[in-house]
């Protein structure tokens, strides 16, 4: 059964501080997705991963993609009040059209 | 242009009664995904759909659930008799082309069975 497992399942880290959240998964796959989830809402994306060493970068955030080792990691830099949220990843299996997602990191950003 | 619209955002229902649940994806798009939310859980895939076709309901539990998404109308995932365990919040996608390409989330419906 194909398993995308996301550590850690919780952060809470202070402002300012760097920390990275690792997204490894059990199939072959080139494509890897990250969301971010606020209480109640809806899922927004933040990247699209669509091959090997690929890195993407926006504000704060970086995410990359190692499909040889399985792993995405997604990496905040100076953690702001804002990027408090739950972040997931979703790998796209090769011949599928479904996300498969990860279990989710609750982030939450003190002063 | 407006995002993937879903309705209701809350749904209460009975144990043993129908839930409905409707989703218009984004304009343009014509893939629409179901995925289920249980709490404190990510999201677990279901259903997935083009017009007038299922193409993949691995996801779906075999009894109870069906889905649609006809040539007009949006797409409705349809829960019969529920149970308590149904509830959850229940996301709608839509992606305007497979693979690779993002799919678009709705705000989803929260469905409670008492």
């Amino acid at each position: 059964e194909l398993k995308v497992e996301q550590n850690p399942l919780f952060l809470s880290m202070q402002e300012g501080k760097n920390y990275t959240i690792y997204c490894n998964y059990s199939t072959t796959s080139d494509r890897l997705y990250w969301y971010r989830q606020d209480p109640g809402k809806s899922l927004e994306s933040l990247f699209v991963l669509l091959s090997n060493g690929a890195v993407k970068q926006e504000g704060r955030l970086m995410a990359s993609l190692d499909t040889k080792a399985r792993l995405s990691t997604l990496h905040i830099t100076a953690a702001v009040h804002d990027l408090s949220a739950t972040y997931f990843c979703a790998v796209e299996p090769y011949n599928t059209d479904k996300l498969i997602f990860g279990t989710g990191t609750r982030l939450q950003v003190f002063p | 242009n407006a995002g993937v619209m879903q309705n209701p955002r809350h749904l209460v229902r009975r144990r043993g009664q129908e839930a409905r649940l409707r989703c218009s994806p984004m304009k343009g798009h014509s893939h629409v995904y179901w995925y289920r939310q249980l709490p404190e859980e990510g999201l677990k895939f279901m259903v997935y759909l083009q017009k007038e076709n299922i193409i993949d309901e691995s996801g779906m539990p075999k009894e109870r659930f069906s889905a649609e998404f006809p040539k007009e109308g949006p797409s409705i995932l349809r829960i019969q008799q529920v149970v308590r365990g149904d509830s959850a919040a229940y996301f709608c996608a839509s992606s305007p082309l497979v693979r690779g390409n993002i799919q678009y989330f709705g705000a989803g419906t929260r469905l409670s069975v008492l």
